[in-house]
């Protein structure tokens, strides 16, 4: 059974930096595209980052281009969101997904972490 | 990226059908047949129910049908029971390999 599971969420302070992280377990992690989907309290789902098989290519929503950066380690079947600058509008739970192998939807979902910008 | 457009809530009774528009441009929705739906309930996680406009995945019920005409997909659900009740999500791939996903509908199951 596929499972993802997050951690590392928490409150931090305006321009504050925080990493969220994803496990991954029974998947060959390696073959999947990898992504974070956001949601903040009572609102919609908010694509925020991609990151290919071989981190090859890596891409973000534009209002986190230059504060966030994804990344993942195969050997250790883990992914990571680092989170910097953070501003309230960050304040979401953050979802660790799999892209599907056609490429074109997200076939599994973490149980979303929640991280709070707040002073 | 503007998020998709979808309406804000529907509504039907057991047993109706009801259906979920979600309107893109022609840099999303109109150029690529990537469009994928997700259910919400309450407290969870999204649950994938569609993707590449029609085709459902293993184990969901085939109550739940896609289809797209132009900058347009749509979401259809028969024979409305009320565990349907849930916040449902369009999603499109994009010009650019982002990604884009509507703002969202309420069902209620009447």
């Amino acid at each position: 059974e596929v499972q993802l599971v997050e951690s590392g969420g928490g409150l931090v302070k305006p321009g504050g930096s925080l990493r969220v992280s994803c496990a991954a377990f029974g998947l060959t992690f390696s073959r999947y595209t990898l992504n974070w989907v956001r949601q903040a309290p009572g609102k919609g789902l908010e694509w925020v980052s991609s990151i290919s098989t071989s981190s090859r290519f890596i891409y973000y929503t534009d209002s986190v281009k230059g504060r966030f950066t994804i990344s993942r380690d195969n050997a250790k079947n883990s992914l990571s969101l680092q989170m910097s600058g953070l501003r309230a509008e960050d304040t979401a739970v953050y979802y660790c997904v799999r892209e599907g192998l056609s490429g074109s939807s997200f076939d599994y979902w973490g149980q979303g972490i929640l991280v709070t910008v707040s002073s | 990226q503007s998020a998709l457009t979808q309406p804000a809530s529907v509504s039907g009774s057991p047993g109706q059908s009801i259906t979920i528009s979600c309107t893109g441009t022609s840099s999303d929705v109109g150029s690529y047949n990537l469009v994928s739906w997700y259910q919400q309930q309450s407290g969870k996680a999204p649950k994938l129910i569609i993707y590449e406009v029609n085709k459902r995945p293993s184990g969901v019920s085939n109550r739940f049908s896609g289809s797209k005409s132009g900058n347009t997909a749509s979401l259809t659900i028969s024979g409305l029971q009320a565990e349907d009740e849930a916040d449902y999500y369009c999603c499109s791939y994009v010009y650019g390999s982002t990604v884009v996903f509507g703002g969202g509908t309420k069902l209620t199951v009447l």
